[in-house]
């Protein structure tokens, strides 16, 4: 079946280090979106794709770059971790066309020390 | 940009009683409203949508109105069910453009038995 993985589904990670979550989708969604979740915001959009070699900020880009080099993946990646970036971070695609339906994946618990 | 604003942040019924979120949108070009389940330590999932077009929808036990002269739409569950515990986040979207989704902040909704 059809999915969207997200990898690793925990990571602990010092200030400074650069850390790199992967979001992998086999739907063949051309649109691709990274949030974070936080207590009391919601979903708050870091980065977005709507194709390849496509990329967009998103309301939270400082921080965060992402490449998208093939229609399945979308890294995410924190350059240099920082502790306010301890979060929930959730990776999602939708096909576009008629629907803006969005297929989350099962999120990534990121805790920078 | 769009800013999406949802009220309350938590609610408290008991089993079988109805529960009514509210959220409000400011991009009076927004024509897509989607409402996400989110269930604890669980990914999003849509349970229902609207676009502009039309005032009101229901499946089941779930309904959605929109009032787009006021730029609001509620959420309404009837005869709620434990099961019915969960975050609920409402969303806009300009469909067919942008196709991105901006977020209201969650209402914690707690079915009690």
């Amino acid at each position: 079946d059809a999915e969207i993985t997200q990898s690793p589904r925990h990571k602990i990670t010092e200030t400074g280090r650069q850390v790199t979550l992967a979001c992998h989708q086999t739907w063949n969604h051309n649109n691709m979106f990274w949030y974070r979740q936080d207590l009391g915001h919601g979903l708050r959009l870091i980065h977005y794709s709507y194709g390849v070699q496509d990329t967009n900020k998103g309301e939270v880009s400082d921080g965060y770059s992402v490449s998208r080099s093939n229609t399945e993946d979308l890294p995410l990646t924190l350059e240099s971790a920082a502790s306010s970036q301890t979060s929930v971070y959730f990776c999602a695609s939708s096909e576009g066309g008629p629907t803006n339906e969005q297929f989350f994946g099962p999120g990534t618990r990121l805790t920078v020390l | 940009g769009e800013n999406v604003e949802q009220h309350p942040s938590t609610l408290s019924v008991q089993e079988g009683d109805s529960a009514v979120i509210k959220c409000t949108y400011s991009d009076s070009a927004s024509n897509y409203f989607p409402w996400y389940k989110q269930e604890l330590g669980k990914r999003p999932q849509l349970i229902i949508d609207i676009r502009s077009n039309v005032g009101e929808k229901k499946d089941q036990r779930i309904a959605v109105t929109l009032n787009k002269t006021a730029k609001h739409f509620s959420l309404h569950i009837t005869e709620t069910q434990p099961e019915d515990s969960a975050v609920y986040f409402c969303a806009a979207s300009i469909r067919g453009s942008a196709r991105q989704l901006t977020f209201g902040s969650g209402t914690q909704l707690t079915v009690l038995p």
